[in-house]
C-alpha cells in the first residue's frame, strides 16, 4: 500500500518561519513534490525534490530524505496570502502521483 | 494560453443519472489525470492516462470510466450517479521527457453535486 501522513493544521504570524512536515509509505518512489491550494482554487505547483537535500525557491525551500521516507516544506518570512492548504505528493514509478490529506496553514497578523 | 480547462465548472445531479466530465488542454501533454477532493480527504486519483488511447486506474476507480480518445482530451463519465459522488473534480495534465518535475498543472474544478 500507499500513505502520506502531514499534520492537519498549522497556524502561525506574519513575518514567522514555518515547517510542514510530509512522511510517505510507497513503492517506486520517484520523488516528493509540493502544491498549494487556496480556497475555492486548483491546486499549483511549489517544488519538487527526486534527490537527498534542500531545495529552495524564494521564499519556500523544500527537503527530502529518502532514507526516512521524509521531507518538508519551509516557508519563511510568511505573509497573510501564504494561508492555503499544503499538500505532499508522491510521485510514484507508475506515473501515478499521490497526494496527502494536506495541512490548512493560516496566517495571523 | 487557456491550460487545463474543466466544463462544466458545476453541475447537479439526480441520483442514477449519467453525466461526462471534459478536460482539455493545450499544452500537448502526454499525461492526463482526474482527481476528486472531499473535505479532509484531500486529492484521491480516479483514473489516468498516460497517452492517447490509453487509461488506467486510480486509487478510487469504481462507478467511473474514462476516455482519451484525443491527445487534448481525457473525458470523465459516471453512468450511474450516486449521493457518494458528490465531490469537486480536478483534471490535470503533465508533461514528459528528461528533467522533468512531474508537474501537474490542474484545471479550476468541476463542483459536482448527487441529490
Amino acid at each position: 500500500g500507499q500513505s502520506l501522513e502531514q499534520p492537519s493544521e498549522v497556524t502561525a504570524v506574519e513575518g514567522a518561519i514555518v515547517q510542514i512536515n510530509c512522511t510517505y509509505q510507497t513503492s517506486g518512489f520517484y520523488g516528493l513534490s509540493w502544491y498549494q491550494q487556496h480556497d475555492g482554487g486548483a491546486p499549483t505547483f511549489l517544488s519538487y525534490n527526486a534527490l537527498d537535500g534542500l531545495e529552495e525557491t524564494g521564499r519556500f525551500s523544500s527537503f527530502l530524505s529518502r532514507s526516512d521516507s521524509y521531507g518538508y516544506l519551509l516557508l519563511q518570512e510568511l505573509q497573510m496570502k501564504d494561508s492555503a492548504s499544503y499538500f505532499c505528493a508522491v510521485r510514484r514509478n507508475t506515473d501515478k502521483l499521490i497526494f496527502g490529506t494536506g495541512t490548512r496553514l493560516q496566517v495571523f497578523p | 494560453n487557456a491550460g487545463v480547462t474543466q466544463t462544466p465548472k458545476f453541475r447537479v445531479l439526480k441520483t442514477g443519472q449519467s453525466m461526462t466530465l471534459l478536460c482539455a488542454q493545450d499544452m500537448n501533454h502526454e499525461y492526463m489525470y482526474w482527481y476528486r477532493q472531499d473535505p479532509g480527504m484531500g486529492l484521491r486519483l480516479i483514473h489516468y492516462s498516460v497517452g492517447e488511447g490509453t487509461t488506467a486506474k486510480g486509487e478510487v476507480p469504481d462507478g467511473y470510466n474514462v476516455s482519451r480518445l484525443k491527445k487534448q482530451n481525457f473525458l470523465l463519465g459516471l453512468e450511474s450517479a450516486a449521493p457518494s459522488q458528490t465531490s469537486v473534480y480536478f483534471c490535470a495534465s503533465r508533461r514528459t521527457g528528461g528533467g522533468n518535475t512531474g508537474e501537474l498543472f490542474f484545471g479550476e474544478g468541476s463542483r459536482l453535486t448527487v441529490l
